[in-house]
């Protein structure tokens, strides 16, 4: 099955300073990559998405960058701000040729972000 | 709209009691899942369900059983629980042709 490595475990950076998270993937065959935040106790929540018909995808302050040949995809925090602070997850799963999802999301560890004003 | 909601919120077990958690979902979504949530492993698929009255199991469902008898309710049980299931629970559900979950809130289980 699919394996997603991700680092690093805690990050910690100064308010208005670039953030930049890091997962690795083992099945070639995946094709979806979702970022979710989770504040401490609440839920998490989807932040962005990339499939892998893109290399890079951007919204506001931050952005997905994909490269399937190493398996690797990454997000990019810009101008960070105090609530950014959270944990972030990345995870990977395959849609199938027409762009419904199989549906099953593997997870990340999950990554400490700290911003400090 | 609710979304998605779980219950109970808290819970605190002996070592060898029972329980069911509950999930439901108003948005008409085929697809629930169950993760569970441990400190530095991310969350790990425990089972899930493609459609009313399909289970499959995911990563981790030693020790755990789910029934889908209805479309818009995933239920998981634990029939002995052991320390090894303190976790935060996470119930979520998606739409065949979403790119993402809609996740509950949350269970945070004890089991002491």
């Amino acid at each position: 099955g699919e394996n997603v490595e991700q680092h690093p475990s805690t990050l910690s950076v100064q308010e208005g300073d670039s953030a930049v998270i890091k997962c690795t993937y083992s099945d070639s065959a995946s094709n979806y990559f979702p970022w979710y935040k989770q504040e401490l106790g609440k839920r998490p929540q989807l932040i962005i998405d990339i499939r892998s018909n893109v290399g890079e995808k951007k919204d506001q302050r931050i952005a997905v960058t994909l490269n399937k040949t190493a398996k690797h995809f990454s997000l990019h925090i810009t101008e960070t701000q105090p609530e950014d602070s959270a944990v972030y997850f990345c995870a990977a799963s395959l849609l199938n040729a027409g762009g419904t999802s199989y549906g099953k999301l593997t997870f990340g560890q999950g990554t400490i972000l700290t911003v400090h004003p | 709209n609710a979304g998605v909601t779980q219950t109970p919120k808290f819970r605190v077990l002996k070592t060898g009691q029972s329980m069911t958690l509950l999930c439901a979902q108003d948005m008409n979504h085929e697809y629930m899942y169950w993760y569970r949530q441990d400190p530095g492993m991310g969350l790990r698929l425990i089972h899930y369900s493609v459609g009313e009255g399909t289970t499959a199991k995911g990563e981790v469902p030693d020790g755990y059983n789910v029934s889908r008898l209805k479309k818009q309710n995933f239920l998981l049980g634990l029939e002995s629980a052991a320390p090894s299931q303190t976790s935060v629970y996470f119930c979520a559900s998606s739409l065949i042709g979403s790119y993402g979950y809609t996740f509950g809130s949350g269970t945070r289980l004890t089991v002491v």
